[in-house]
C-alpha cells in the first residue's frame, strides 16, 4: 500500500496570506496524485489532479506541483472560505488518501 | 448537474451485514465509474470500492473480502453490502462519481455522506 504523508497537521494563517501543503508519498506515484477541500459536516471536493490541473470550477489561487514522491499544494492569498482540511489522494497503486492537513485562522 | 444521494440503515449490530445504496440523480449511471468512500469519525478518507455499470468492479484489497458494490441501472442506483461489521466499520459513508468517464479514480462529485455506527 502506498502511504502519503501529509505536512503539517495543521497551519495556522491568516485571510491573504499564503499557504503551502506537502504530501509525501512513501514510493513515487509519478504524477497521479490529487488534493481534495473538506468543510466541517461537507464531503471532499476535488481541487486538484494529476498533481497540477485544478478541477471545474476551482479557482486560480489554487495550485499543484510535484512529481514521483513529493508534492505541494499551494494557495495564494487565502480567503475565509479557504479554511478547511486537506487531502491529498494516489491513484498509481489503488487509491489511497493522506491523513489530512487542517487549515486555520490564526 | 449530477447529484448523488446515499441511504441505508444509521446503525447496524456487530457481526451483520451493512448495506447502503446511492440513488443518482440528474445523469445516468450508464456511464463514469462509481465509488464508496468512508471515513471514521475525526479521521481520514478511505476508498471502498468502485463499479461500472457494467457490473464490473474493483475493491480495496483491505476490505475486498468483506465488500461488495451492485448497480441497478434501471433505478440508477448502485449499492454496498459490507459483511461481518465491527466498531472498527463505524464511519461516514460517501458514493461518489468518477470525474471522468474513462475511469480516472478522482471523485467528482460525491454524496452528503451518511453515518453508520455498529453497535449492539
Amino acid at each position: 500500500e502506498i502511504v502519503l504523508t501529509q505536512s503539517p497537521a495543521t497551519l495556522s494563517l491568516s485571510p491573504g496570506e499564503r499557504a503551502t501543503l506537502s504530501c509525501r508519498a512513501s514510493q513515487s506515484v509519478s504524477g497521479n496524485l490529487g488534493w481534495y477541500q473538506q468543510k466541517p459536516g461537507q464531503a471532499p471536493r476535488l481541487l486538484i489532479y494529476d498533481a497540477s490541473i485544478r478541477a471545474t470550477g476551482i479557482p486560480d489561487r489554487f495550485s499543484g506541483s510535484g512529481s514521483g514522491t513529493d508534492f505541494t499544494l499551494t494557495i495564494t492569498s487565502l480567503e475565509p472560505e479557504d479554511f478547511a482540511v486537506y487531502y491529498c489522494q494516489q491513484r498509481f497503486i489503488w487509491v489511497t488518501f493522506g491523513q489530512g492537513t487542517r487549515l486555520e485562522i490564526k | 448537474q449530477v447529484q448523488l444521494q446515499e441511504s441505508g440503515p444509521g446503525l447496524v449490530k456487530p457481526s451483520e451485514t451493512l448495506s447502503l445504496t446511492c440513488t443518482v440523480s440528474g445523469g445516468s449511471i450508464s456511464t463514469y465509474y462509481w465509488s464508496w468512500i468512508r471515513q471514521p469519525p475525526g479521521k481520514g478518507l478511505e476508498w471502498i470500492g468502485y463499479i461500472f455499470y457494467s457490473g464490473s468492479s474493483n475493491y480495496n484489497p483491505s476490505l475486498r473480502s468483506r465488500a461488495t458494490i451492485s448497480v441497478d441501472t434501471s433505478k440508477n442506483q448502485f449499492s454496498l453490502k459490507l459483511r461481518s461489521v465491527t466498531a472498527a466499520d463505524t464511519a461516514v459513508y460517501y458514493c461518489a462519481r468518477d470525474a471522468n468517464r474513462s475511469g480516472s479514480n478522482w471523485f467528482d462529485p460525491w454524496g452528503q455522506g451518511t453515518l453508520v455506527s455498529v453497535s449492539s
